[in-house]
């Protein structure tokens, strides 16, 4: 069974500081990795997508991806309230490119 | 990135009845997905919607249950047939333009059986 897990939430941060989201991955295979931001009763919103090992920057948020230890993170600089929402970390199959495992979400609140 | 829209946003349904869930992207997209959400969870994968061919079901998830249409290349409907409150969910589209790109999601519908 492949998986994708988050760290548990709920996370809390205060405005303005670092929030830290983590994303491990069963799957050796796995070539493409993607966050998204799911606001309370909205759909999924993508943020980022990593394909490469490194570092990926896009604003306030930069991916991190390690796949020999089967990793990804998310980094959100600054953190607003704005940014409260839960988090989805998604890691394709690696047999298939169609497939997209989700994981369960991590849950971030930035205090005012 | 295809702008996707699915309708209804929402519905209240009787019991042993059927819902089709309609999914319109703005341009041509060679996958489109669908998955459920249920309250606090993830989301899990119905089925994998290919033009020309047939569905491809996960695991728990059947034909007859959830029948699921792909006529041309932006566009996809999902039934949600038979109906009991254990139904319940979030029922979302998706849409990835190419292999390896990310999906994007409709707004979804939010359904609940009485």
């Amino acid at each position: 069974q492949k998986e994708v897990e988050q760290n548990s939430g709920p996370l809390s941060v205060p405005e303005g500081a670092i929030a830290s989201l983590n994303c491990t991955y069963s799957d050796r295979g796995s070539q493409s990795f993607f966050w998204y931001r799911q606001y309370s009763g909205k759909s999924p919103e993508l943020i980022m997508s990593i394909y490469s090992n490194g570092d990926k920057e896009d604003g306030r948020f930069t991916a991190q991806l390690n796949k020999a230890s089967q990793y990804v993170s998310l980094l959100i600089r600054d953190s607003q309230p704005s940014d409260s929402a839960t988090y989805l970390c998604a890691v394709n199959e690696g047999t298939s490119y169609d497939k997209v495992i989700f994981g369960p979400g991590t849950s971030l609140s930035v205090i005012p | 990135s295809a702008v996707i829209s699915q309708k209804p946003s929402r519905d209240i349904c009787q019991r042993g009845t059927s819902l089709t869930i309609q999914c319109q992207v703005d341009s041509q997209v060679t996958m489109m997905f669908w998955y459920r959400q249920q309250p606090g969870q993830s989301l899990t994968l119905i089925a994998t919607a290919n033009q020309g061919s047939e569905a491809t079901y996960e695991s728990g998830f059947v034909i007859d249950k959830f029948p699921i249409s792909r006529p041309n290349l932006t566009f996809s409907t999902l039934t949600v047939s038979n109906m009991s409150p254990e139904d319940s969910s979030i029922y979302l589209c998706s849409a990835r333009t190419d292999e390896n790109q990310p999906q994007h999601f409709g707004d979804g519908t939010r359904l609940s059986i009485l």
